[in-house]
């Protein structure tokens, strides 16, 4: 069975830095591109970022670029979202999402039960 | 404002049918194929239909979805209350170089 893990979530003041991380299980972690999909509270799906299946290819939002930073550790079946300079409209539930290994970065079809992510004073 | 352009709700009577469109440009659903996700209250957000109108394994075959040009739309059939939830379009964009999603539709089973 496909999991997905989600911790490091948490409460930050504006400025800080978070990391997230994903504990992928029940697949060949090292054959799929993996990704960050955020929801703020009471709105809709926010793609963030794309880690190609070895690491070598990563692509952000423009909301984020320069500020948040996606890697993966294939020998621990993990991947991370390293966040910077976070602001109050980062706050939302950060998914980690698994991609369907085919000709295309999409469809997602797997996801995490999600981190939430609080950006206040 | 979501890239990928969908009705804030729609509703309809149980065992009766619905459509949910999804429109967007040349860019994302006019060059690439659309997915849809199903969100249930409080639960991440599920694959529902993929590649325009593929259902994955343990999806119901009352759900459907087709696409024309740059726009896709989302079919319900015989609606039941446990299909009230918010359902999402997505799709690859060029411009942005990612994955677009629609602002999302909430469906009451009235």
């Amino acid at each position: 069975e496909v999991q997905l893990v989600e911790s490091g979530g948490g409460l930050v003041q504006p400025g800080g830095s978070l990391r997230l991380s994903c504990a992928a299980s029940g697949f060949i972690f090292s054959t799929y591109g993996m990704h960050w999909v955020r929801q703020a509270p009471g709105k809709g799906l926010q793609w963030v970022s794309r880690i190609s299946s070895d690491g070598n290819n990563t692509t952000y939002a423009d909301s984020v670029k320069g500020r948040f930073t996606i890697s993966r550790d294939n020998a621990k079946n993990t991947v991370y979202l390293q966040m910077y300079t976070l602001r109050a409209e980062d706050t939302a539930v950060y998914y980690c999402v698994r991609e369907v290994r085919g000709v295309s970065i999409t469809p997602f079809d797997s996801w995490g039960q999600g981190s939430l992510v609080t950006v206040s004073s | 404002q979501s890239v990928l352009t969908q009705p804030p709700s729609v509703s309809g009577a149980p065992r009766q049918r619905v459509t949910i469109s999804c429109s967007g440009s040349s860019s994302n659903i006019g060059s690439y194929a659309v997915n849809w996700y199903q969100q249930l209250p409080g639960k991440a957000p599920k694959l529902l239909i993929y590649y325009d109108d593929l259902l994955p394994s343990g999806v119901s075959d009352r759900f459907s979805g087709s696409k024309s040009g740059t726009s896709a739309s989302l079919a319900i059939s015989g609606l039941q209350s446990d299909d009230e939830a918010y359902y999402y379009c997505a799709a690859r964009d060029d411009s942005l170089n990612g994955v677009v999603f629609g602002g999302g539709t909430k469906l009451t089973v009235l």
